[in-house]
């Protein structure tokens, strides 16, 4: 099984940075997602990683390190549209696992 | 390019009533996936599809929830009879298929059982 573990709350401020941890124990891995879900909305997809390593998409980088069974995203230049439940997920085999996400409050 | 979409967004149903969900996925994403979510908790797999064919169905309460995607494109979920610990928010999530794949999810079905 999948045991993943993410903080439940963090508090930044518009135009700061703010890096959320999630680490894994699993039984298989096949990646690392993490995913934003708006209140009432659907989780879209931000990033994916399966090797070691940083991944920049724009504002948005996630990390990777399988040894540790830790990753990171980290969140640049925070906009107040960024205020969102952030979630981990883990790939075993072919089923993804999800933390319970971090819930992020971006203030003015 | 459409998302995934489900219907209805919302349903409020009396304990012991049935109720069911349809999805419709990304045009040409073989795999199909139903999950549930619950307030402050990520989504949780409730059924997988490869096609038409329920490849995993290990976490879906069979007693009172079934699934079908008779023709490998659309789906429906139901419950019969639902009960108060099925209030809940059912996403509907599709992807092309394969070990790395991503997953796309639609806006969900948030259930409220009565």
């Amino acid at each position: 099984g999948q045991n993943i573990d993410q903080p439940t709350e963090m508090t930044a401020t518009e135009g700061a940075i703010v890096q959320i941890n999630c680490t894994y124990q699993t039984s298989g891995f096949n990646g690392l997602f993490w995913y934003q879900q708006h209140a009432g909305e659907a989780p879209t997809f931000l990033s994916y990683n399966v090797l070691d390593g940083l991944e920049e998409k724009g504002r948005f980088s996630s990390f990777l390190s399988r040894s540790k069974g830790y990753s990171y995203l980290l969140l640049k230049e925070l906009q107040m549209k960024d205020s969102a439940s952030y979630l981990c997920a883990v790939r075993g085999d072919y089923k993804l696992s999800f933390g319970a996400g971090t819930t992020v409050t971006v203030r003015a | 390019e459409a998302g995934v979409v489900q219907s209805p967004r919302y349903k409020i149903i009396e304990k012991k009533q049935p109720v069911a969900f349809w999805c419709n996925p990304i045009s040409g994403h073989n795999t199909l996936y139903w999950y549930l979510q619950n307030l402050g908790q990520g989504p949780e797999l409730l059924i997988r599809y490869e096609n038409e064919e329920a490849v995993d169905d290990s976490q879906l309460p069979k007693d009172r929830f079934s699934a079908e995607r008779l023709k490998g494109v659309d789906s429906t979920l139901k419950i019969q009879p639902a009960e108060l610990g099925d209030s809940a928010v059912y996403l509907c999530a599709s992807s092309l298929g394969g070990r790395a794949d991503t997953q796309y999810f639609g806006p969900g079905t948030r259930l409220t059982v009565l």
